[in-house]
């Protein structure tokens, strides 16, 4: 079975700074999908970020950018020039892919909080 | 936009009662699925549906029923509310699985006493 681990329950840094939330997975899978979702205060769950696991390029998104070791099955996400409204709840998630299995299930990390200080 | 609506956003229950969680989406998405969130767990998947009329079991299925008669809605229904089931529930629509952005209700913050 899938499991999705976030080693750190929780981060703080300075607003401007750079930081990185980790992610790791376990899977005997070749070809999957990895998101980092972002639950802010407001509790609505947000995806940040997507990364298919067949190509090779870390996907980028604006600020956010992750670092996709699939040898390692590790899927870090980091954000640059943090702002304050970066302020929530990270969760890494996977999935195996569609065509190999109809399963239509995504499995989650248990999430990191991540405050962006002033 | 509306894009997911749950309603209601805050219920208490007693143990034994049923209740109905609702689900509309208006982006004629496909997919739509349930889950729980409970603390310093990630969110765990209760049902979902790939279609109008389809639906199938997710991870923590038991005490819960679903249903699809359209492809805008997609009802939770508790059955014997019991205090395990204290938890927020989410319920997300993409347009064809998870492996495209879910997009995602404000929750609904269920309490069973």
């Amino acid at each position: 079975a899938q499991t999705v681990t976030q080693s750190q329950p929780e981060m703080s840094v300075q607003e401007a700074e750079t930081v990185t939330l980790s992610c790791t997975y376990d899977t005997s899978e070749s070809n999957y999908y990895l998101f980092w979702y972002k639950q802010p205060p407001s509790r609505q769950m947000i995806l940040v970020i997507r990364q298919e696991a067949y190509k090779q390029q870390n996907a980028t998104e604006n600020r956010f950018s992750v670092n996709f070791q699939k040898a390692a099955k590790s899927f870090s996400l980091k954000i640059s020039d943090s702002q304050l409204g970066d302020t929530a709840m990270y969760f890494c998630a996977f999935m195996k892919h569609v065509l190999e299995d109809s399963n239509y299930q995504l499995i989650w990390g248990a999430g990191t909080k991540l405050i962006i200080k002033p | 936009n509306a894009g997911v609506t749950q309603t209601p956003k805050f219920q208490v229950l007693k143990t034994g009662q049923s209740m109905t969680l609702q689900c509309a989406q208006d982006m004629n998405h496909e997919y739509m699925s349930w889950y729980r969130q409970d603390p310093g767990m990630g969110l765990r998947l209760i049902h979902y549906s790939v279609g109008a009329g389809i639906t199938d079991q997710g991870e923590v299925p038991n005490g819960y029923n679903v249903s699809r008669s359209t492809t805008e809605d997609f009802p939770l229904r508790l059955l014997s509310a019991a205090p395990s089931q204290t938890s927020v529930y989410f319920c997300a629509s993409s347009y064809a699985g998870p492996h495209q952005p879910q997009h995602f209700g404000d929750g609904t913050r269920l309490s069973i006493l």
